[in-house]
């Protein structure tokens, strides 16, 4: 059974302060890992993407990748209000295609 | 640059009916994958073709097909439609066949009375 599993919070930091989302994955064979931000009542935005083990940086959000503790995660510095949102974690558990296993979600609220 | 676009936005369909939903990927994207995602949690997948052929397909009964044009685009059927295929539809376009950053539409969000 493939699974991805995240807290579904809710998850509260203050505003200017770094929120941390954790996910992790039941196959270790697995190869990519994606991170969306998801606002109510919209579709997934793609926000980082990482294959290699360590930490991958892109503005405020940094991605960080664990495969022996098959465990992603994803940190965002100076948190704002606007980042309020359901953060998806995805895996790719397919080698010959794009089979994306979604967790539940993390929601995210960035208190002004 | 266009993203992905789907449609219809919204359908509204009464139990047995069956509905068409289309998309069309990024331009110079030739892989389209369908999600279902339904209140309250993550999408789930439901199948993919790249250069028109099937390269996955998700735990769904077989009133669900799907099939991808010449030109990239796709179409997601369902047949004998349920109360419980109530749900947004995600179509998702990448460039390659596998481990490739994924784009998704606006959706439809389909309504079953």
């Amino acid at each position: 059974q493939k699974e991805v599993e995240q807290n579904s919070g809710p998850l509260s930091v203050p505003e200017g302060a770094i929120a941390s989302l954790n996910c992790t994955y039941s196959d270790r064979g697995s190869q990519s890992f994606f991170w969306y931000r998801q606002y109510s009542g919209k579709s997934p935005e793609l926000i980082m993407f990482i294959y290699s083990n360590g930490d991958k940086e892109d503005g405020r959000f940094t991605a960080q990748l664990n495969k022996a503790s098959q465990y992603v995660s994803l940190l965002i510095r100076d948190s704002q209000p606007s980042d309020s949102a359901t953060y998806l974690c995805a895996v790719n558990f397919s080698i010959y295609g794009q089979n994306f296993v979604f967790g539940p979600g993390t929601r995210l609220s960035v208190l002004p | 640059d266009a993203g992905v676009t789907q449609s219809p936005t919204h359908l509204i369909k009464t139990r047995g009916q069956q509905v068409t939903l289309r998309c069309s990927p990024i331009s110079g994207h030739k892989s389209v994958s369908w999600y279902q995602q339904v209140l309250g949690q993550g999408p789930q997948f439901i199948f993919q073709y790249y250069e028109k052929e099937e390269r996955g397909r998700g735990n769904f009964p077989d009133r669900f097909s799907a099939r991808q044009f010449p030109n990239y685009s796709s179409e997601l059927n369902v047949n004998a439609l349920l109360l419980g295929d109530s749900a947004l539809y995600l179509c998702a376009s990448s460039f390659g066949p596998t481990n490739q950053p994924q784009h998704f539409g606006d959706g439809t969000r389909l309504s079953i009375l």
